[in-house]
């Protein structure tokens, strides 16, 4: 299976800061790679597919990055509602696999 | 709008059987390929499981494997999954999510969860 290595597991930011999360695969997955944010109690919010396509409806403060084994989502300018976890997604082969999740906190 | 609903969670004895549901709305259900995804308590998002639009493909997670079955009932608009020999390690609230597509894998809507708890 494609393993998913998410880093920082935590991070730490204020309201306006740019943030930078990485995805690294364990094996090249071209850009079939998704971002999920999911907030305590509620099921996961697409965000980003195929490694830099904004979904419908998701702010465009929201950018995704990369291809292969290394990719990135960016939330260029932090605002309060944005604070949750983010989980990136391999969907290269039928077995998806998600990363650890990143949880994005109040500074 | 597309919803999706979930139902048939519970506490149920290891080694026990339980199947879970998930009603379609919203969309043409038959068009997409439909999955499970579930969480442990204060953990993250481990994909389960995916049957293709057409019900011809099935794929599972190893660790599910052989003990849970995915299937959809397209008059019904409705996915299923039977859960066997139930382990405490399979405790979580399980999603069902809509493909994006046929069978891409990609999950764009997503239920709010049932709660399965596997426990004596």
């Amino acid at each position: 299976d494609i393993q998913m290595t998410q880093s920082p597991s935590t991070l730490s930011a204020s309201v306006g800061d740019r943030v930078t999360i990485t995805c690294r695969a364990s094996q090249s997955i071209s850009s079939w790679l998704a971002w999920y944010q999911q907030k305590p109690g509620k099921a996961p919010k697409l965000l980003i597919y195929k490694a830099s396509s904004l979904e419908s409806g998701v702010p465009s403060r929201f950018s995704g990055s990369g291809s292969g084994t290394e990719f990135t989502l960016t939330i260029s300018s932090l605002q309060p509602d944005d604070f949750a976890t983010y989980y990136c997604q391999q969907y290269n082969s039928h077995s998806v696999t998600f990363g650890g999740g990143t949880k994005v906190e109040i500074k | 709008q597309v919803q999706l609903v979930e139902s048939g969670g519970g506490v149920v004895q290891p080694g026990r059987s339980l199947r879970l549901s998930c009603a379609a709305s919203g969309f043409t259900f038959s068009r997409n390929g439909m999955h499970w995804v579930r969480q442990a308590p204060g953990k993250g998002l481990e994909w389960v499981a995916v049957i293709w639009y057409d019900g011809s493909n099935k794929y599972y997670a190893d660790s599910v494997k052989g003990r849970f079955t995915i299937s959809r009932d397209n008059s019904k608009n409705t996915l299923y999954l039977q859960m066997n020999s139930l382990r405490a390690e399979d405790t979580s609230v399980y999603y069902c999510a809509r493909d994006l597509g046929s069978a891409t894998s990609c999950l764009d809507y997503w239920g709010q969860g049932t709660l399965v708890t596997v426990s004596s």
